[in-house]
């Protein structure tokens, strides 16, 4: 069962746009969320993240914002550059029977920025 | 300072034979997450490991699959007798201390793309 849902596999965007990255989840205990970003032929980066306590978080020109009534959070990217096109991840820790918490993830959501 | 190493990053297996893949944490990581990225899929979690123990194997299949992360040398996942739903790829993660911290990071190493034929 997927916990963590991007039911956005592709989004374009033109450059200097805003892109907006959505991220759905069912797990209401969940209290903390990442976002990763990969390209292709590498590993997954870190990009940004929120605690469940806080409503937004702004990193230069990427924003989480977190909606816990919704169980809802979305990532945007202003403005938007052709460096940015990628596949984002949306995961949360989940905490495991030994204790320790792991990553599950989202299927992502590939941008395309187009210049 | 060099990241987390995947190797190799590519392998060819026929059905039924082995496939071993390697990995080094990042230096100071003592923590290794193995997951695996199915087309068209997230990654999913497969196991977690600290040297010589694994602590978490919940997301590892019961069959043809294990792990170890020996006191020298990268850890290993090793998969039995491979069948062309293996192809996939294959992440190796680290972390500095235990994700009991919900803000450590995992970093992530480039991945081994397996495919089965």
């Amino acid at each position: 069962d997927q916990q963590v849902k991007q039911n956005s596999p592709s989004l374009s965007v033109q450059e200097g746009r805003i892109s907006i990255l959505n991220c759905d989840y069912t797990n209401s205990m969940f209290d903390y969320f990442l976002w990763y970003k990969k390209y292709p032929a590498e590993g997954p980066t870190f990009l940004i993240s929120i605690s469940s306590i806080k409503d937004k978080n702004e990193d230069g020109r990427f924003t989480v914002f977190l909606n816990k009534s919704a169980k809802h959070l979305s990532l945007h990217i202003v403005p938007s550059q052709p460096g940015d096109s990628a596949v984002y991840f949306c995961a949360a820790p989940v905490k495991s029977g030994a204790g320790s918490y792991q990553l599950t993830f989202g299927k992502g959501t590939k941008l395309s920025v187009i210049p | 300072n060099a990241g987390v190493m995947q190797n190799p990053r590519h392998l060819v297996r026929r059905r039924g034979q082995e496939a071993r893949l390697r990995c080094s944490p990042m230096k100071g990581h003592s923590h290794v997450y193995w997951y695996r990225q199915l087309p068209e899929e997230g990654l999913k979690f497969m196991v977690y490991l600290q040297k010589e123990n694994i602590i978490d194997e919940s997301g590892m299949p019961k069959e043809r699959f294990s792990a170890e992360f020996p006191k020298e040398g990268p850890s290993i996942l090793r998969i039995q007798q491979v069948v062309r739903g293996d192809s996939a790829a294959y992440f190796c993660a680290s972390s500095r201390a235990v994700l009991a911290a919900l803000q450590e990071t995992q970093y992530f190493g480039p991945g081994t793309r397996l495919l089965v034929l």
